[in-house]
């Protein structure tokens, strides 16, 4: 069985500093990882994914997650938070063979001017 | 073209109503799925359709029905709706199962906000 675990439901940093989110996941098999954004009243949105290879995975809008197979972590850092990042973060683990995608429950990024 | 396309974006119905909610992508994804999505909370999967057959449906009441017509469409029709019902219905699709990697990563529509009164 898969599940993914995010650390903190709510985090604020001001605008221009380190933004990092953190998902912890579980898996019997090698994953596949995603981080998704999701802005008030859209849809989810890929940022990055992780499936094979390099464990540090750049993504869009400045974002990017390593990932760690000894820690079961795949945390998600931007270096300069910029207003237009405050949306809800989902991390996310499926397997190489199925459908189903494992959510996170989700973290809301605030942004202070 | 990334993109999936949800309609309507907004709808309200009454629990004794028949309505349909609708998805189109055109890129040639095989894979195409239903989520329902509450308030402050991740999405939970309902159906997944895959070469237009039915493949997962994760225990979803009788009062949701999907279809796939084609590899572009997919509906969701809903009949004697609760409440409790009223979320965000989130359509995906994805690549078909020998695109490797690929396969696993979803490309989601804007949504459909279903209110039931």
């Amino acid at each position: 069985a898969q599940s993914v675990t995010q650390l903190g439901s709510h985090v604020s940093v001001s605008e221009g500093a380190l933004v990092l989110l953190r998902c912890n996941y579980s898996s019997s098999v090698p994953p596949y990882l995603f981080w998704y954004v999701q802005y008030p009243n859209q849809g989810l949105h890929l940022l990055l994914k992780y499936t094979t290879g390099a464990t540090l995975v750049k993504g869009i809008n400045g974002f990017e997650a390593e990932f760690k197979k000894s820690e079961t972590s795949f945390h998600l850092t931007k270096p300069s938070a910029h207003m237009s990042d405050a949306a809800e973060y989902f991390c996310a683990v499926s397997n190489t063979g199925g459908f189903k995608t494992i959510f996170g429950a989700g973290t809301r990024l605030f942004v202070k001017a | 073209d990334t993109e999936v396309t949800q309609t309507p974006k907004h709808l309200v119905m009454g629990m004794t109503n028949k309505k349909s909610l609708k998805c189109e992508q055109h890129m040639g994804h095989r894979a195409m799925y239903w989520y329902k999505q509450k308030a402050k909370k991740p999405p939970e999967l309902m159906f997944v359709y895959s070469y237009e057959k039915l493949s997962i449906n994760e225990s979803v009441p009788s009062r949701f029905s999907p279809e796939c017509p084609n590899s572009s469409l997919l509906n969701l029709h809903l009949h004697a709706l609760q409440p409790e019902d009223s979320a965000l219905y989130l359509c995906a699709s994805s690549q078909p199962a020998s695109g490797g990697a690929a396969k696993n990563i979803q490309y989601f529509g804007a949504g459909t906000r279903l209110s039931v009164l």
